[in-house]
């Protein structure tokens, strides 16, 4: 009864490439993340859903591009990978924007670029 | 910039042992405080959090945070610590504008205790 799933837990690919992470979340929320969590263990949030809208998007590069068919979802699509794109990526969701919503994450993915 | 910073990045206690690990942030207004704990293979889950009210804050599991206004922290202690509660710990204010549920996590805190 996984409540907030990504796949693919690892993701190994070649500099250039294009390449997509899924997230599912069965709780029912409104709100969906990704965050991305760098060599330092810093996490920091890419973008932010809310009912299938995007609500934050904290300077990333156009590469990314989000999509959310549907409020369950938030996939996250990365064209022409790029070394530094290599990190751990963490899917999260929550009830609605109230800041006082607590997050649900997601086991995170692995992503190396070589 | 603003920011938050956890100072300690690696902690090693034997059991029974007192744990205090510090945050610190540098966001104005009304933050919202969370620390969320990622155990060896699990994901990461909310520990505790902070709104409003009583500065002392309990969670789950016997721990507890601080709130010091003046100095910016929200400090996490438990005051015996088990080999169960090795894991790595993240400090995560949510500070305004209100309406973003959005976090800033510290770079974390791995704590592993000897049995």
């Amino acid at each position: 009864d996984t409540a907030v799933s990504q796949t693919p837990k690892y993701l190994v690919t070649q500099m250039g490439n294009d390449k997509s992470i899924k997230c599912e979340q069965n709780l029912g929320h409104d709100t969906m993340y990704w965050y991305k969590q760098d060599s330092k263990k810093f996490l920091k949030i890419m973008f932010s859903y809310n009912n299938k809208e995007l609500i934050i998007n904290e300077t990333v590069p156009n590469r990314f591009s989000p999509k959310s068919p549907d409020k369950a979802h938030l996939n996250l699509h990365i064209n022409s990978l790029e070394l530094g794109d290599s990190a751990v990526y963490f899917c999260a969701s929550s009830q609605d924007l109230a800041r006082t919503e607590t997050q649900y994450f997601g086991p995170g993915t692995r992503l190396l670029v070589l | 910039a603003q920011s938050v910073s956890q100072h300690n990045h690696h902690v090693i206690l034997s059991e029974a042992a007192s744990l205090e690990l510090g945050c610190n942030y540098s966001y104005g207004g009304t933050v919202n405080l969370f620390w969320y704990v990622q155990y060896p293979g699990q994901h990461l889950q909310l520990l505790l959090k902070y709104f409003s009210g009583d500065p002392l804050v309990k969670g789950i599991k016997g721990f507890e945070a601080e709130f010091i206004k003046s100095k910016f922290s929200f400090n996490l202690r438990k005051p015996s610590v088990q080999w169960s509660d090795t894991a790595e710990y993240f400090c995560a204010p949510d500070p305004p504008p209100r309406g973003f549920n959005k976090f800033y996590f510290g770079s974390g805190t791995k704590l592993n205790v000897k049995p």
